[in-house]
C-alpha cells in the first residue's frame, strides 16, 4: 500500500492556459473523490468516480473543470482556460466502495497558482 | 444542507498539556458519521479519529477523544499530553450515510510550545 499520489505537487501556470493533474489511487479502492482547498478554508468536494463512473459532481465544477478516470484507475483533472480564482490546492483521496462509510485516504495535494 | 463549524481558528498548547477543539454541525439527518482529520504543513491529511451517530459511546484513540453530544449537535476533540508533532491545522467533518462527499468545516490551527 504506498498512498494516494499526486503530480504534480506545484504547479504555476498563467491565467488562460490549461492545466491537467493526475491522481493515482491505492491499488484496490474503487471510489475517487476531488476536493478543492482554498486557502483558510477546509476541503470542498469537486467530485467522485466509482470505477471509471463518474457519479457525483459539485456545482463548484463549472464548465471549465472536467475529470476522468478511464479503466476505473488513475484520475485527471483538467482545468481549461485557468482564472486567478482556480488558485487553490486540489486534493484527491480514494476509498472502497459499498454500502455505508469507507475511509477516505487523501493525496498530498496539488497546488496550482494562477498568475 | 448539511454544514460543519469551526469556530476556532487558532489554538495553542503547551506539551504535555490538554486542549479542545470545537465543532458544530447542522443535519436533519439520524445516521452519520463524524470525523476529524489532521493537516500538517506541506503534508497529506490523515484520519485522526471517527464517531459513529448511533453509538453513544465516545470515541478514543490514544491520546485523542471525542465528546460526542448529538442532541446539540456538537462534537470536540480533545488531545491529551500534546506533542510538538500535533501542531497542524484540524478539520472537522461529515458524512452521511447515504453519501459521497466528506463536509468539512473551516479548521483550526493547532499550535504546540515546549
Amino acid at each position: 500500500d504506498t498512498g494516494v499520489s499526486q503530480d504534480p505537487r506545484h504547479k504555476i501556470t498563467k491565467r488562460g492556459q490549461n492545466v491537467t493533474f493526475r491522481c493515482d489511487p491505492i491499488s484496490e479502492h474503487n471510489r475517487l473523490y476531488w476536493y478543492r482547498q482554498t486557502l483558510g478554508q477546509g476541503p470542498e468536494f469537486l467530485t467522485y468516480f466509482q470505477n471509471e463512473a463518474q457519479l457525483e459532481k459539485s456545482r463548484l465544477l463549472s464548465d471549465r473543470f472536467s475529470a476522468e478516470r478511464p479503466k476505473g484507475s488513475f484520475s485527471t483533472l483538467e482545468i481549461q482556460r485557468t482564472e486567478q480564482g482556480d488558485s487553490a490546492m486540489y486534493l484527491c483521496a480514494s476509498s472502497r466502495g459499498g454500502t455505508g462509510y469507507y475511509e477516505q485516504y487523501f493525496g498530498p495535494g496539488t497546488r496550482l497558482t494562477v498568475t | 444542507a448539511q454544514t460543519v463549524t469551526q469556530s476556532q481558528p487558532e489554538m495553542s498548547v503547551q506539551e504535555a498539556e490538554t486542549v479542545t477543539l470545537s465543532c458544530t454541525y447542522d443535519t436533519s439527518e439520524s445516521d452519520y458519521y463524524l470525523f476529524w482529520y489532521k493537516q500538517p504543513p506541506s503534508r497529506q491529511m490523515i484520519l485522526v479519529i471517527r464517531q459513529e451517530a448511533y453509538k453513544q459511546q465516545n470515541a478514543t484513540e490514544n491520546r485523542f477523544s471525542v465528546n460526542f453530544q448529538k442532541a446539540a449537535k456538537s462534537f470536540s476533540l480533545k488531545i491529551s499530553d500534546s506533542q510538538l508533532g500535533d501542531a497542524a491545522m484540524y478539520f472537522c467533518a461529515y458524512h452521511n450515510q447515504a453519501g459521497t462527499a466528506l463536509i468539512f468545516g473551516k479548521g483550526t490551527t493547532l499550535s504546540v510550545s515546549s
